[in-house]
């Protein structure tokens, strides 16, 4: 399996601009988070889906921010406009059970 | 609301020594899941371990192993024979067993920094 595969690896946007993240999780996982990472903050959870409902968006840190799962093996994060203080590593992660499993990241600045 | 605390930032080894990094965690609950993930360079969050709040065994894998003391609310890792492969930032996770509502996420502690000098 070639594990959480998500894209860009790097973005630099402008202020005020959209950006979207992607993610296709592992197949045959049930459950993907988006998790933001700083170093002021560490890593936190922005929002998780089970089968692909939302379950807890209590982390998206304002109407800015907006996560999709079409269907089981694609999502987004979509961040309009976006601001200097979203430039962040953004995690997904996907699980079937105990574990998940992270993609690489992708990298965000906003100048 | 469950809390993970690593209070050691940095941490450094001598190559093929051993250390130990340290985790405390909070929580009313009796079952859960503690992790370990590794964040090298590459930034790739990779598990190393874990461990279930049930089985009073510690968990090993290779040359990781973990002391999980319950009752302490503690799960340390300790790395022997350290290789330069092993420097990383690590983590410390928490994660319910029950699912739903916002239980199922990863808690995660802020990290140590780990040097291996060689």
């Amino acid at each position: 399996d070639a594990g959480v595969i998500q894209s860009p690896r790097h973005e630099v946007t402008e202020m005020g601009q959209e950006v979207t993240l992607r993610c296709k999780p592992i197949s045959g996982h049930n459950s993907l988070f988006w998790y933001r990472q700083t170093m002021m903050r560490g890593l936190e959870l922005l929002i998780y889906f089970n089968n692909n409902v939302p379950i807890d968006d209590s982390g998206m840190p304002e109407d800015r921010f907006s996560a999709k799962m079409p269907n089981a093996s694609f999502s987004t994060l979509k961040i309009q406009p976006s601001e200097p203080r979203d430039s962040a590593v953004y995690f997904c992660a996907s699980s079937r059970g105990t574990e998940a499993f992270f993609g690489q990241g992708t990298r965000l600045t906003v100048v | 609301a469950q809390t993970v605390t690593q209070s050691q930032p940095e941490m450094s080894v001598q190559e093929a020594e051993t250390v130990t990094l340290s985790c405390t965690y909070d929580t009313s609950e009796s079952d859960y899941y503690l992790f370990w993930y590794k964040q090298p360079p590459s930034r790739q969050m990779i598990l190393v371990i874990r461990q279930e709040a049930y089985k009073q065994q510690n968990a090993t894998e290779n040359r990781f192993s973990v002391n999980f003391q319950k009752a302490a609310k503690s799960f340390s890792l300790k790395i022997s024979d350290s290789q330069l492969g092993d420097a990383a930032m690590y983590f410390c996770a928490y994660r319910s067993v029950t699912f739903g509502g916002s239980n199922y996420k990863l808690t995660f502690g802020k990290g140590t920094l780990l040097t291996v000098n060689p």
